[in-house]
């Protein structure tokens, strides 16, 4: 079983759209986690950091579920230029990301 | 400012052949991580620097693999005899926390 695990899609919605990915990890001595997003053929970038309260970046959301080892990440008001790679992301011991393989997003118009 | 930067961009090696990967991170970043892509797959942490030291080496698939870093600053990764299942993207990453890693493009590796 990979460490973490995320549904690879592709989920298809139109603009205007809100979508959810989810993910769980399977190492409960995890601490940190976040959504990284990957471009076609370009290199993963920080989306945001998930804390256990629940955050909030204009219109993205992230919560965790210590208890279900549970991740997600929601979408509102999806553009075209959301379009991507999701990345769910644990930070393992030693400062080791332990990458999920990422959901793919397509927005259309 | 400059970010993480890597060469080559591209390289294409002959089976068996040995190859070496450059990155260098962003200035005074401490950490320096390495991780591998292979086609629709997830990211694959290779070693961990912190300054000129590795003390996580883990995620190197075998003793063909070795990285070093020198200076607290460049840091060279050599795949000695290379086999087809080496072809992947090479990434690096630097931080300053642990909380964001800064990625550069990466090179892609293609083992003929």
């Amino acid at each position: 079983r990979k460490e973490v695990e995320q549904d690879p899609g592709p989920f298809n919605v139109p603009e205007g759209a809100t979508v959810a990915f989810n993910c769980t990890y399977s190492n409960s001595a995890s601490q940190s986690f976040f959504w990284y997003r990957q471009d076609c053929r370009k290199e993963p970038k920080l989306l945001m950091s998930v804390y256990s309260s629940g955050n909030e970046d204009g219109r993205f959301t992230a919560q965790l579920n210590r208890a279900s080892q549970y991740i997600s990440l929601l979408i509102r008001d999806s553009k075209l230029s959301d379009s991507a790679t999701y990345l769910c992301v644990a930070l393992s011991y030693g400062n080791k990301l332990v990458f999920g393989a990422g959901t793919i997003l397509r927005v259309k118009s | 400012g400059a970010g993480v930067s890597q060469s080559p961009s591209n390289k294409v090696t002959e089976k068996g052949k040995d190859v070496e990967l450059r990155c260098d991170p962003i200035s005074g970043h401490t950490a320096l991580y390495w991780y591998r892509q292979s086609l629709g797959q997830g990211l694959e942490f290779l070693i961990y620097f912190q300054g000129n030291s590795a003390p996580d080496k883990s995620g190197l698939p075998s003793d063909r693999f070795s990285a070093e870093r020198t200076g607290g600053s460049v840091s060279t990764l050599t795949i000695q005899r290379t086999q087809q299942e080496d072809s992947a993207v090479y990434l690096c990453a630097s931080s300053q926390t642990s909380v964001e890693q800064y990625f550069g493009p990466g090179t892609r590796l293609t083992v003929t």
